[in-house]
């Protein structure tokens, strides 16, 4: 089964509107981290917003704020105010095992165009 | 914050020579380092995880006399494509652990893109 399933291979938001990336997980260990991280055309990878399993609040960053539904195994990025500088492509990973834990796996990412 | 330097950004090669990429932690050790392939709109794949003085660990499937990693301190780990051929084109990105600092434990460089011709 994938670790991290991403639906939306492209999205589409007007600018300053809001959009909600979508982010499935899967895994039987009770403590992991979620992120998010931005790739824009140049290839970096840009850290947004981190979850922790036993976060009780959701996680937010600014314009990013991360919808996190523990028993659903949900993990969606919320962007508010939708800027053309948002454009690019956006990529769930999750982290298995706690701070100790190496092994990483990423979505299949979503990229997502601002539209003027 | 933690700070990944990687070089070069881009590299042009021709078919048979090989690549060294190299991934530099500035302002803090990284015990650990991880290398990944990404094709053209595709997600990262973890192609093997370096820990300073010891042999890194490769994922199923990835050659490691292709592609030969070194992490002989605690802030460098090198990526070396050995003799490179069209198909191994892609972009290369490391990630280095980092406990101190931003990124909930993970830094990434700014990638490498190969074209092998």
């Amino acid at each position: 089964a994938q670790k991290i399933t991403q639906t939306q291979p492209g999205m589409f938001v007007q600018e300053k509107e809001a959009v909600t990336l979508d982010c499935t997980y899967d895994t039987s260990d009770p403590s992991y981290g979620l992120f998010w991280y931005k790739q824009p055309s140049s290839g970096e990878m840009i850290f947004l917003i981190y979850q922790g399993s036993y976060d009780q609040q959701n996680a937010t960053e600014g314009r990013y704020s991360l919808n996190f539904q523990k028993a659903r195994k949900s993990a969606n990025l919320v962007i508010s105010a939708s800027q053309l500088g948002d454009s690019a492509m956006y990529f769930c990973a999750m982290r298995e095992g706690g701070n100790t834990g190496n092994q990483f796996y990423f979505g299949t990412g979503t990229s997502l165009t601002v539209i003027p | 914050g933690a700070v990944v330097s990687q070089h070069p950004s881009r590299v042009i090669c021709k078919s048979g020579t090989s690549v060294k990429i190299e991934c530099r932690s500035l302002d803090f050790q990284a015990t650990t380092m991880f290398w990944y392939r990404q094709f053209p709109k595709q997600s990262l794949m973890l192609m093997a995880t370096s820990n300073e003085g010891s042999k890194a660990t490769y994922e199923q499937g990835v050659e490691k006399d292709k592609f030969l990693i070194n992490h002989a301190s605690l802030t460098l780990s090198t990526l070396t494509v050995a003799s490179a051929h069209p198909e191994d084109s892609s972009f290369y990105i490391c990630s280095a652990r980092d406990l101190t600092g931003g990124g909930y434990g993970y830094t990434f460089g700014s990638g490498t893109r190969l074209t092998v011709v």
